[in-house]
């Protein structure tokens, strides 16, 4: 069955420094990935997904990932972090229904910004 | 102009009651979904529904029954509350297929069983 990990529960970085948050993946084929963010007592909202085609991608608010085959990686970088990016954000893989697609989750990494 | 909505964005109950948590999308995307985050923001899929059929179901009580009067639209209902239904449940919707997956969310329903 497929899964989704991500190391870090927390993480915490200055204003302004650079961040990458981790995510593993186990799936047979290749994977509908998803970065998802959410802030504190919002929904979520999308970041960025990769399908196929260009290992790297660019999401909203400054934020790309990188898909990583031979790592089973998708990670999260930003070159330089705001206050407002505080929040918890999540790894999701698509397994996908015939009609349906249903996303499993990873455990989040909670960001905490320091100013 | 919202995308996904959900009411009510709070509920409090008492074990034991019955309530409902409605969905409605304005998308004209084909499929829905129900999930549940628990206490320590663990997100997992309940439901999804296409063109109002039920397509996946996840290893859920059957005390939760999703409806889906038409494809706008997607209800939980929940009979005889538990504590451990203490949780925030998030409606999503997609299109199928081509899309592959993405998915829009809800602000999400707080539930607190007393």
């Amino acid at each position: 069955a497929q899964s989704v990990t991500q190391p870090d529960i927390h993480i915490t970085v200055s204003e302004g420094a650079s961040l990458e948050l981790r995510c593993n993946y186990s799936y047979g084929a290749t994977p509908y990935l998803f970065w998802y963010v959410q802030s504190p007592g919002q929904g979520l909202q999308l970041l960025l997904k990769y399908f196929s085609g260009d290992t790297l991608v660019q999401g909203i608010k400054g934020f790309e990932a990188e898909f990583k085959r031979s790592q089973s990686s998708f990670n999260l970088r930003k070159p330089s972090v705001h206050w407002s990016d505080a929040a918890e954000y999540f790894c999701a893989v698509v397994v996908k229904w015939s009609a349906g697609n249903m996303l499993t989750f990873g455990g989040g990494t909670r960001l905490m910004v320091k100013p | 102009d919202t995308a996904v909505s959900q009411t009510p964005k709070y509920l409090v109950t008492q074990m034991g009651n019955d309530k409902s948590i409605k969905c409605e999308q304005n998308l004209g995307h084909d499929t829905m979904y129900w999930y549940k985050q628990d206490s320590k923001k663990f997100l997992k899929i309940m439901f999804s529904y296409n063109n109002k059929e039920l397509i996946i179901n996840e290893t859920v009580p059957n005390r939760f029954s999703p409806k889906s009067p038409d494809k706008a639209h997607l209800n939980l209902h929940i009979n005889s509350l538990e504590l451990g239904d203490s949780a925030v449940y998030f409606c999503a919707s997609s299109l199928p297929g081509h899309s592959r997956g993405t998915q829009y969310f809800g602000p999400g329903t707080r539930l607190l069983v007393l």
